[in-house]
C-alpha cells in the first residue's frame, strides 16, 4: 500500500549546525509534499511545501528538495536554533476519490542544543 | 479567515465507556475533513475522511466511527473504548477546489483510556 518512510526518527544537533531529514514515498501519483512542525503538545503546522513540478524550494533557513524519479524528498534546516526543536513530519499527497489524500511519515524528533 | 475548533483538549475515560470528540470548521464551505490519530512517539495515522455531509470513508479497521451531520462538523465516536484507543486525536480540514493544498489541524484531543 501507500506509505512514507522518514529518517532519522531522532536527530540531535548543536545550535548553528544544519539538520537534514529525508523521506521516501511509494505512490508514484503523489504530487504534493508538505512538511509540518509539531511542538510539544500542539497541533502540526505547515512550514514549507513543494509540488511535483518543482525540484527545490527555499524559505529563509529552511529548504526542501524533491527527486521524483527516486521518490525522495528532504528537509534542510540551516543555522539551527533552539526554537527549531520539535517533531517534523513529511507527507506525500495527491487527489484520491475527490479528496486530498495525505500520507504522513512517522516523524523526526529534532533537538537543537544551545 | 478559516478556523478549526476541536474539543475537548484532554479526556480521561474508562475502558468500555463511550467517546464523542467534536470538530467544527468556520469560514469555508464543503471542506474535506479528516480525523488522524497520533500514538505516543508515532506518526499521524489517517482514521477517517469526509468529502461531504454523511459521506465518511475509513482508512483502517478499528473500534471507532465518524459522522458528519453538518457541512462543517465532524464527530469521532466509539461505543466502547479500548485501552489501545489512547492517543492524540487531530481533526483537520483542507480545501476541495484547489489541488494539493495543505491540511489545517485542530489543536488536538489527548485521550487516555484507563
Amino acid at each position: 500500500g501507500e506509505n512514507v518512510e522518514q529518517h532519522p526518527s531522532t536527530l540531535s544537533v548543536q545550535e548553528g549546525d544544519s539538520a537534514v531529514i529525508k523521506c521516501t514515498y511509494s505512490d508514484s501519483a503523489s504530487n504534493y509534499f508538505p512538511w509540518y512542525k509539531q511542538e510539544l503538545g500542539k497541533r502540526p503546522q505547515l512550514i514549507i511545501d513543494i509540488r511535483s513540478n518543482v525540484g527545490e524550494k527555499k524559505d529563509q533557513r529552511i529548504a526542501v528538495t524533491l527527486n521524483k524519479t527516486a521518490k525522495h524528498f528532504s528537509l534542510h534546516i540551516t543555522e539551527t536554533q533552539p526554537e527549531d526543536s520539535a517533531v517534523y513530519f513529511c507527507a506525500a499527497g495527491r487527489k484520491s476519490g475527490g479528496y486530498n489524500k495525505l500520507i504522513f511519515g512517522a516523524g523526526t524528533r529534532l533537538a537543537v542544543h544551545p | 479567515s478559516q478556523t478549526i475548533h476541536q474539543w475537548p483538549a484532554t479526556l480521561v475515560q474508562p475502558v468500555g465507556s463511550p467517546l464523542s470528540l467534536e470538530c467544527t470548521v468556520e469560514g469555508t464551505s464543503n471542506p474535506n475533513l479528516y480525523w488522524y490519530r497520533q500514538a505516543a512517539g508515532r506518526g499521524l495515522q489517517l482514521l477517517f475522511y469526509s468529502v461531504g455531509i454523511g459521506q465518511i470513508s475509513s482508512e483502517v479497521p478499528q473500534n471507532l466511527s465518524a459522522s458528519r451531520p453538518q457541512d462543517r462538523q465532524f464527530i469521532l465516536s466509539s461505543k466502547k473504548l479500548l485501552l489501545s484507543d489512547s492517543g492524540f486525536y487531530l481533526c483537520a480540514w483542507s480545501e476541495v477546489i484547489l489541488l494539493n493544498t495543505e491540511a489545517f489541524f485542530g489543536q488536538g484531543t489527548r485521550l487516555t483510556v484507563v
